[in-house]
């Protein structure tokens, strides 16, 4: 068990480009999350994954955003026509869950983007 | 939708100090976590603590779901527990976190 990965680590982007983050979870982890973090802030969540189905998404994720769990494994996050706004600290989570119950989550070490 | 407050928002103490951490929720929670963030951005877990208390080391931790408050305690401070602590409540689908205690131990 290797932990929650995320790649990249770091992403130097212009406005107007797109860019994709991709979020590895914990090997038998079923739900995924996706948060973004700004500066001074606590990390906001964005969405939801029960193995592939994408349950919950934040009104923060507006249509320039889309996340993808194919297989229920890995989850990407993909930021079209990036803004300055955009800049900010991307966070993945997973947890193991069955049923209602709501289990202990574990993060990923970020990616921090950063959009000139 | 539900209001998570931590405070104090700062907190600076010497070394070997003792100090008490607060997370209040405005409503019913299915569970609660506390982290550490790391200078580098990484959230490290601390404590699941849906309720009861629960010790590890110097750190130990108390949810009263009932009062919709949790507490951290860290005793005998070193620099190395610098960093901001965050509360996280569970809801449906996902996790709220507070605003985040932000801490400097001084040597």
């Amino acid at each position: 068990d290797t932990g929650v990965s995320q790649n990249p680590r770091h992403k130097i982007t212009k406005r107007g480009q797109n860019v994709t983050f991709r979020c590895d979870p914990i090997s038998e982890h079923n739900r995924l999350y996706w948060y973004r973090q700004t500066l001074g802030q606590g990390p906001e969540f964005l969405t939801y994954f029960q193995n592939e189905a994408q349950l919950e998404k934040s009104r923060l994720l507006s249509d320039r955003f889309s996340a993808e769990r194919p297989k229920g494994s890995f989850s990407t996050l993909e930021i079209q026509r990036t803004e300055q706004g955009d800049s900010a600290m991307y966070l993945c989570a997973s947890s193991l869950a069955q049923g209602q119950t709501y289990n202990e989550q574990f993060f990923g070490p970020g990616t921090r983007l950063t959009v000139l | 939708g539900i209001q998570v407050e931590q405070s104090p928002p700062d907190l600076i103490l010497q070394e070997g100090a003792n100090s008490t951490l607060r997370c209040n929720f405005s409503d019913s929670v299915n569970n609660l976590q506390w982290f550490h963030q790391n200078p580098w951005g990484q959230l490290i877990n601390l404590f699941y603590i849906p309720s009861g208390t629960k010790q590890n080391g110097r750190l130990s931790a108390t949810t009263v779901a009932t009062e919709r408050y949790s507490l951290l305690y860290i005793s005998s401070s070193q620099t190395t527990d610098s960093g901001v602590y965050f509360c996280a409540v569970g809801v449906p689908y996902k996790y709220i976190f507070g605003t985040g205690t932000r801490l400097k131990v001084l040597a």
